[in-house]
């Protein structure tokens, strides 16, 4: 089946840094979303993508759908502590909101020192 | 949020036992799914649904089924539980039209010993 690579696989960090994450797939999806999970919680929508080339932003977050339809980054500016968690990019063939249902990557756990 | 409701929020069963996890929407959307997700996998999908009665497999579907009867309820059931079922699963649900994605439960917490 399809995969989505996603790295890097976990983040140390110093408050008030920007973290830059991605996602890379063999496959062409035509939907990127970004969710971040909190534990004990289900997965929370950030950002969602539907054009190639397409560059989001949702405050201190910014997504891009890649060109080649092949990949995503997420970057978040000025990390705080509530943005711990880990972040998953996932895809989807359909246009939509992914009404075949989404191939998610293995997430990006992020951490931040004080 | 979307609405979902997932029950039981943790369950402990034997090897062999039925289990049934349930997912309730509140928005009436159209779509709904079951992912699980292990450490080291992310999130896989496991069947969905396009409409009453309109199932489909997903991903990783073996050893599991999934009902629909009402627009609002999303069954699934493993006949026969396995440890390798032990695992945390999500619901969600959607429109299917773009610019609306999927949104999740909090999710179901199942071991199987």
């Amino acid at each position: 089946g399809q995969q989505l690579n996603q790295s890097p696989q976990s983040m140390f960090i110093q408050e008030g840094e920007d973290v830059s994450m991605n996602c890379t797939s063999s496959s062409i999806f035509n939907t990127w979303l970004w969710y971040k999970q909190d534990p004990g919680e289900g997965p929370v929508l950030l950002i969602a993508l539907y054009k190639a080339g397409e560059l989001t932003s949702n405050g201190r977050l910014t997504a891009q759908f890649g060109i080649t339809r092949k990949d995503s980054f997420l970057n978040i500016s000025a990390s705080i502590p509530s943005d711990v968690g880990i972040y998953f990019c996932a895809g989807s063939m359909y246009s939509g909101g992914g009404a075949d249902g989404l191939t998610f990557g293995k997430g990006t756990h992020l951490i931040i020192q004080p | 949020d979307a609405g979902i409701t997932q029950s039981p929020r943790h369950k402990v069963t034997e090897t062999g036992t039925p289990v049934t996890l349930r997912c309730h929407q509140t928005e009436n959307h159209r779509y709904m799914y079951w992912y699980r997700q292990d450490p080291g996998h992310g999130l896989r999908l496991i069947h969905y649904s396009y409409g009453v009665k309109d199932t489909d497999k997903g991903e990783v579907s073996d050893g599991y089924s999934v009902s629909r009867s009402k627009t609002e309820d999303f069954l699934l059931t493993l006949e026969s539980a396995t440890s390798s079922q032990t695992s945390v699963y999500f619901c969600a649900s959607g429109t299917g039209v773009p610019n609306q994605p999927q949104h999740f439960g909090d999710g179901t917490r199942l071991s199987i010993l």
